[in-house]
């Protein structure tokens, strides 16, 4: 059974200030996603990894995926205080069967 | 507006009452999920639709009972639910087994059984 875990599960950080997010899953899989959530609302995807040593940048915002390593990071640079929200990330099984697993989510607050 | 869209936004009902969330999509994705959001807990995947047959029923108590009448549509119906199944649903589609772009979500539907 695959398992994604993210850490940290809650995390509040200063503006201005620099941090990562990890997500680590259990078996073999190449793609991976990055969504946010803010309070009440829905998942709004961030980022599509499809390959080992894949990065996407948008904004303050760095995603990268290390499959050997069956890592992901998010990185945040220089953090606003429109971050504030849940990150999750989301593995494809590789088993063809179009299901993704979620992690567990971090709350980003940034704090003034 | 993601493409997703999901009726009603809000919804309250007694534990006797039976009641349908509907979920639509036209981005010409053929894989529809139904996932529970529930406070505390992770994302849990209940059904999955791929060209409006069922995947996958991820052991959901018979309350919960989907429809897919076609790759558009999708519905949760509800019947003599618990307190404890009040949460956020959320509705997905995708194109399948490719997966290049992962879901797109709905705007999801507040349940509260009272």
């Amino acid at each position: 059974e695959l398992k994604v875990e993210q850490n940290p599960l809650f995390l509040s950080m200063q503006e201005g200030k620099n941090y990562t997010i990890y997500c680590n899953y259990s078996t073999t899989s190449d793609r991976l996603y990055w969504y946010r959530q803010d309070p009440g609302k829905s998942l709004e995807s961030l980022f599509v990894l499809l390959s080992n040593g894949a990065v996407k940048q948008e904004g303050r915002l760095m995603a990268s995926l290390d499959t050997k390593a069956r890592l992901s990071t998010l990185h945040i640079t220089a953090a606003v205080h429109d971050l504030s929200a849940t990150y999750f990330c989301a593995v494809d099984s590789n088993f063809g069967n179009e299901k993704l697993t979620f992690g567990t989510g971090t709350r980003l607050t940034i704090i003034p | 507006e993601t493409g997703v869209t999901q009726t009603p936004r809000h919804l309250v009902m007694g534990m006797t009452n039976k009641k349908s969330l509907k979920c639509e999509q036209h981005l010409g994705h053929n894989a529809m999920y139904w996932y529970k959001q529930s406070a505390k807990k992770p994302l849990e995947l209940m059904f999955v639709y791929n060209f409006k047959e069922q995947t996958e029923n991820n052991s959901v108590p018979s309350r919960f009972s989907p429809e897919c009448p076609n790759s558009s549509h999708l519905f949760l119906h509800l019947h003599t639910l618990q307190p404890e199944d009040s949460a956020l649903y959320l509705c997905a589609s995708s194109l399948g087994d490719t997966l290049n772009y992962g879901y797109t979500f709905g705007s999801g539907t507040r349940l509260t059984v009272v």
